[in-house]
């Protein structure tokens, strides 16, 4: 079955450091793959996707994620974090058996210390 | 040009009574899909609505059931209401019943507390 792990609950980073939030996906085919990020008290915002071609994709806010599908991860990174960003991190990937469904991670709460 | 919106933002129930939210899409869309966010928990995908009917369904009880209207918005149902129900209810519009590559986009969802 498909499944995507992120290991990390709770990260706080410095402002103005950098920034690595690790996802792990568990799929039988090419995936794709997702980050959203959450605010408190808010809906699902998309940051980038990644369907095919350049395994490094740009979304967002400055943020960045790399494909490698010999480890099976989906990071997300920023170079210099703002408090701005603090909030809840999401990666996601679309269901195979379904190609309406999106199958969430459990998410990476970031906190940033100033 | 108005996003997904969803009413209400907030609202409490007791156990056992009936609930409905519901869901307008971004202009232009015409899928409708529900995913509950437990606290703590990421969004777990409850059903999708395409042409007025449910085409699929993620592991939630049949107390959980929804409707898509003609103008493609959305409602969903949850009877018997429990505690474990309470989460915050997330609408997420597209367009075409499969995944084509388009954006989702997701609305902010309606927190439901059952006491």
């Amino acid at each position: 079955a498909q499944s995507v792990t992120q290991p990390d609950i709770h990260i706080t980073v410095s402002e103005g450091a950098s920034l690595e939030l690790r996802c792990n996906y568990s799929y039988g085919a090419t995936p794709y793959l997702f980050w959203y990020v959450q605010s408190p008290g808010q809906g699902l915002q998309l940051l980038l996707k990644y369907f095919s071609g350049d395994t490094l994709v740009q979304g967002i806010k400055g943020f960045e994620a790399e494909f490698k599908r010999s480890q099976s991860s989906f990071n997300l990174r920023k170079p210099s974090v703002h408090w701005s960003d603090a909030a809840e991190y999401f990666c996601a990937v679309v269901s195979y058996s379904s190609a309406s469904k999106i199958i969430f991670g459990s998410g990476t709460r970031l906190s940033i210390r100033p | 040009d108005a996003g997904v919106t969803q009413s209400p933002t907030h609202l409490i129930k007791t156990r056992g009574q009936q609930v409905t939210l519901r869901c307008s899409p971004k202009s232009g869309h015409d899928t409708v899909s529900w995913y509950q966010q437990a606290l703590g928990q990421g969004p777990q995908f409850i059903f999708q609505y395409y042409e007025e009917e449910e085409r699929q369904r993620g592991n939630f009880p049949d107390r959980f059931s929804g409707h898509q209207f003609p103008n493609y918005s959305s409602e969903l149902n949850v009877n018997a209401l429990l505690l474990g129900d309470s989460a915050l209810y997330l609408c997420a519009s597209s367009l075409g019943q499969g995944f084509s590559g388009n954006t989702i986009y997701f609305g902010e969802g309606s927190w439901l507390t059952v006491v």
